[in-house]
């Protein structure tokens, strides 16, 4: 079974850029998670997503971060623009529903921003 | 909200010693409990979980004890081997936020050879 795919892997932008993330998760899981690990630190959830539908955003920062679910399955996240502090592993989780099922995570994208 | 505390922060253990990491939590209402295992540039792994109606689980040389009195759960891991070398990471989900797993700071555990 295919895992949580994620693109790209690394990126590296000057601060003020913009910058997407794209993620596939497992098939057949409606439930998808976007979380920001800092360096040395666990993940924390920026946005949950049930098929398409997000129903819990209250982590994410609206004034740059945006994200996507259109057809309830693939994802994006985008910043725009992005700041140094920013710079962090994104990764992207999926469980079947309901979303009290196991989480697997992504290999994640680390964005630098200098 | 809840918050998880993880200790120690990093451990260092020989091959073949046995090694345990600590998880408290501050929402009584939380009740499942995973472990993520993470090497290095990778992705984290679940390795085993635990939910709040049962006290401990084991699958072969790791084992998760669970104290719902005390708020906290553990992580065991016996007979280490140099490939159990990677952060772990112990999270806590509660009822009011279906989904959402409160991370611990994880511990950076070094088994030496």
């Amino acid at each position: 079974e295919a895992g949580v795919v994620q693109s790209p892997r690394y990126k590296i932008i000057e601060k003020k850029q913009p910058v997407a993330f794209w993620c596939n998760p497992i098939s057949g899981h409606n439930t998808l998670y976007w979380y920001r690990q800092n360096l040395g630190q666990g993940p924390e959830l920026l946005i949950r997503y049930e098929n398409e539908e997000a129903v819990d955003d209250s982590q994410l920062p609206k004034d740059r971060f945006s994200a996507e679910r259109l057809k309830g399955v693939d994802s994006t996240l985008k910043i725009q623009p992005a700041e140094l502090g920013d710079s962090a592993v994104y990764l992207c989780a999926s469980s079947l529903l309901p979303p009290t099922s196991e989480q697997y995570f992504g290999p994640g994208t680390r964005l630098t921003v200098t | 909200g809840e918050n998880v505390e993880q200790h120690p922060s990093t451990l260092s253990v020989q091959e073949g010693d046995s090694a345990v990491i600590k998880c408290t939590y501050s929402d009584s209402a939380s009740n499942y409990f995973p472990w993520y295992k993470q090497e290095l540039g990778k992705r984290p792994q679940l390795i085993i979980d635990i939910r709040s109606n049962v006290g401990e689980k084991k699958d072969q040389r790791i084992a998760v004890t669970l104290n719902k009195t005390a708020k906290h759960f553990s992580l065991h891991i016996t007979e280490t081997q140099p490939e159990d070398s990677a952060v772990y990471f112990c999270a806590a989900r509660t009822p009011s936020n279906t989904g959402k797993l409160i991370f611990g700071q994880g511990t950076t555990l070094q088994v030496k050879p």
